[in-house]
């Protein structure tokens, strides 16, 4: 069955644009969440939304905003683009999301965002 | 608040070289324990879940167990195409969110 897709792979952005990216999810699975990879950091929670809801939102600034789709797919979007955005944006679905079984979190490639 | 520790952050080993990598975890109300890897720009790969102190989960050379405040992965006879960045990551209730370690980044030399 096919994975998560992200599009697009990679983007290179000036600084003060907006960026949208884009997440499709297993088929099946209604929670999607969205994370930031950088070197320093780690992976750091963004957001995850279920059923078109957002469910819980972690400690990024308001530039950084996402939504779900009726089909479950995902889009994050981040506004005014400063340097400290440059980094791997992960989404991850999952068939539940919540306690009990079937909480696995599958990932998508990501998409590299380098912002200059 | 809700944290989770990965050591040793790096780790170099023979092939064949059995060892050990510890994920400790302070969380409230634990559902689940998660097992990740990745290679250098790609997404994690799913690899374990463990919901359970005592419980235990095996899979090819690779075998993840759970206590009440750790888990460890051991890699029995590591091969080159182990190498990888080794990522745990808790699932607690309520919160909707995946908490990741910072990973322990293996290197397994021919």
């Amino acid at each position: 069955k096919a994975g998560v897709t992200q599009t697009p792979r990679y983007l290179i952005k000036t600084r003060g644009q907006q960026v949208t990216l884009s997440c499709s999810p297993i088929s099946g699975h209604r929670s999607v969440s969205w994370y930031q990879q950088t070197p320093g950091q780690g992976l750091q929670f963004l957001f995850e939304y279920f059923s078109e809801t957002q469910r819980n939102k972690g400690n990024f600034p308001g530039r950084f905003s996402g939504r779900q789709f009726s089909n479950s797919r995902s889009e994050m979007n981040v506004s005014t683009l400063e340097l400290g955005d440059s980094a791997l944006y992960l989404c991850a679905s999952s068939l539940e999301g919540w306690a009990g079984e079937n909480t696995e979190a599958f990932f998508g490639q990501g998409t590299r965002l380098t912002v200059v | 608040e809700d944290q989770v520790t990965q050591s040793p952050e790096a780790l170099r080993l023979q092939e064949g070289e059995s060892s050990s990598l510890n994920c400790s975890y302070t969380v409230s109300g634990l559902r689940g324990l998660f097992w990740y890897r990745q290679d250098p720009g790609k997404g994690p790969e799913f690899l374990f879940t463990l919901y359970s102190a005592g419980e235990e989960k095996e899979k090819e050379r690779l075998k993840a167990t759970l206590t009440k405040k750790e888990s460890f992965l051991h890699i029995t006879a590591p091969k080159p195409e182990d190498s990888a960045t080794y990522l745990c990551a808790v699932y607690t209730s309520g919160t909707y969110k995946y908490i990741f370690g910072t990973g322990t980044r293996l290197k397994v030399l021919a």
